[in-house]
């Protein structure tokens, strides 16, 4: 059984760009959370997504960013027009239909770098 | 609001010393979870434990341990006769329910340790 996939593992982005992060949960996982990792900070929590819905996202920016689980294919967090502050690691958990957060699984990362 | 603090934010240890790294958190839920991740230096989190509120039997995993207590809300991880493959940045966590009714961690700004050979 595969784990979660993120890609692409490195991407590099110039200022007003746009940036798009995948993310694959595992099989027969239908939750989908996002974390942003600042540089040298632990993982803030961004969205927590279900199959086509949004359930909380209230650690997402207001602007620029935003995310889908559609029913087919992988988790987008798309960020529009990305500035400096927007290099991070942000990371993808998955977890199975139920609201236990102690069965998370976490990809291994996509770091963002806007130059 | 939740809050999780790691004061330690860096440690370095001669190889084969023991090594305790300091988790406190603030929470109002009754029933919660915590837990500890390892990011080595490739990136990627590794999971190391999850402990519920309910359970404060401290907990030994090889030379990993783990120190629940309650009373002063903290839960401290100690790595015996560490080794250079140790060398990581070591974050705890904490669930909590949002008000949306799923569960979503709050990490501490994590604890760089350093094995020196």
């Amino acid at each position: 059984n595969a784990g979660v996939m993120q890609n692409p593992r490195h991407l590099v982005r110039r200022r007003g760009q746009e940036a798009r992060l995948r993310c694959s949960p595992m099989k027969g996982h239908s939750h989908v959370y996002w974390y942003r990792q600042l540089p040298e900070e632990g993982l803030k929590f961004m969205v927590y997504l279900q199959k086509e819905n949004i359930i909380d996202e209230s650690g997402m920016p207001k602007e620029r960013f935003s995310a889908e689980f559609p029913k087919e294919g992988p988790s987008i967090l798309r960020i529009q027009q990305v500035v400096r502050g927007d290099s991070a690691a942000y990371f993808c958990a998955s977890s199975p239909p139920s609201y236990r957060v102690n069965e998370q699984y976490f990809g291994p990362g996509t770091r963002l770098t806007v130059t | 609001a939740q809050k999780v603090t790691q004061a330690q934010t860096e440690i370095s240890v001669v190889e084969k010393e023991d090594v305790t790294l300091d988790c406190v958190y603030e929470t109002r839920d009754t029933t919660y979870y915590l837990f500890w991740y390892k990011q080595p230096p490739s990136g990627e989190l590794v999971f190391l434990i999850r402990r519920n509120s309910f359970d404060e039997q401290n907990e030994i995993s090889g030379r990993y341990s783990w120190n629940f207590q309650k009373s002063t809300s903290s839960f401290n991880f100690t790595i015996t006769a560490s080794q250079v493959v140790d060398s990581a940045v070591y974050f705890c966590a904490l669930s909590e329910i949002s008000n949306f009714g799923n569960e979503k961690l709050t990490f501490g700004t994590g604890t760089r340790l350093t094995i020196i050979p």
